[in-house]
């Protein structure tokens, strides 16, 4: 069964470049959700997106954005890297009115150097 | 290959019971483990534990990890219907690694 995909899997960047990460979620589900894990961190939740709209805002700095396309799948920009950017960035999805479960991706580790 | 497992799959309980949820793991480079509730929005992270045998408690929750055993265990205590909800187990190997969710149910 297909899986909840991120891409890149691993991504250094350097202080003050951008990134761009990728989910794909689940064919058929809605919403997709952003988190955040840094070294040795709890991991913070960043922002969901259901039917396209932000659902939901965590803790995601203003020099990140996002949003979900008309495929549902999402994208995580971030600019103006800082080395405390450096984390686990993983995403899940859902199917809102059918199931409160989530399925999670593997995540993309950026390292800022 | 890497692999986590929860168990039970789904749980029916009355209010007031405890529940132990169980959560087993095979990965290379473990770095920790994380307890999520997830229930009609996003997952709400509960614990992450990285060090065996040391207790993690949030009021009726708690959590502990046993590396020998390579398993860690969610109990709650006195459950109430808004326990009801998936909880879900990961393991942060340098990717994250979930399981499939326990579904836990708390009739009044």
């Amino acid at each position: 069964a297909a899986g909840v995909i991120q891409s890149p899997r691993h991504l250094i960047k350097e202080k003050r470049e951008t990134a761009t990460l990728k989910c794909y979620p689940i064919p058929r589900h809605d919403t997709v959700y952003w988190y955040q894990q840094g070294p040795g961190q709890d991991p913070q939740f960043l922002i969901s997106f259901y039917e396209k709209m932000q659902s939901d805002k965590g803790s995601i700095p203003d020099r990140f954005s996002a949003q979900q396309f008309s495929d549902y799948h999402s994208e995580l920009n971030m600019s103006s890297l800082e080395l405390g950017d450096s984390a686990l960035y993983f995403c899940a999805s859902s199917l809102v009115e059918e199931s409160t479960e989530a399925f999670f991706g593997q995540g993309t580790r950026l390292t800022v150097v | 290959e890497d692999k986590v497992v929860q168990s039970p799959l789904s749980l029916v309980v009355h209010e007031g019971d405890t529940v132990t949820l169980n959560c087993s793991y095979e990965v290379t480079n473990f770095r920790s483990l994380l307890w999520y509730k997830q229930e009609k929005k996003a997952p709400t992270f509960l614990f992450m534990l990285t060090s065996s045998g040391i207790e993690k408690k949030s009021g009726r929750l708690s959590s502990i990890l046993d590396k020998k055993e390579l398993s860690s265990i969610l109990n709650i205590t006195a459950t109430q219907t808004g326990d009801s909800a998936i909880y879900l187990c990961a393991v942060d190997n340098n990717d994250m690694r979930f399981g499939a969710g326990t579904r836990l149910t708390v009739k009044p």
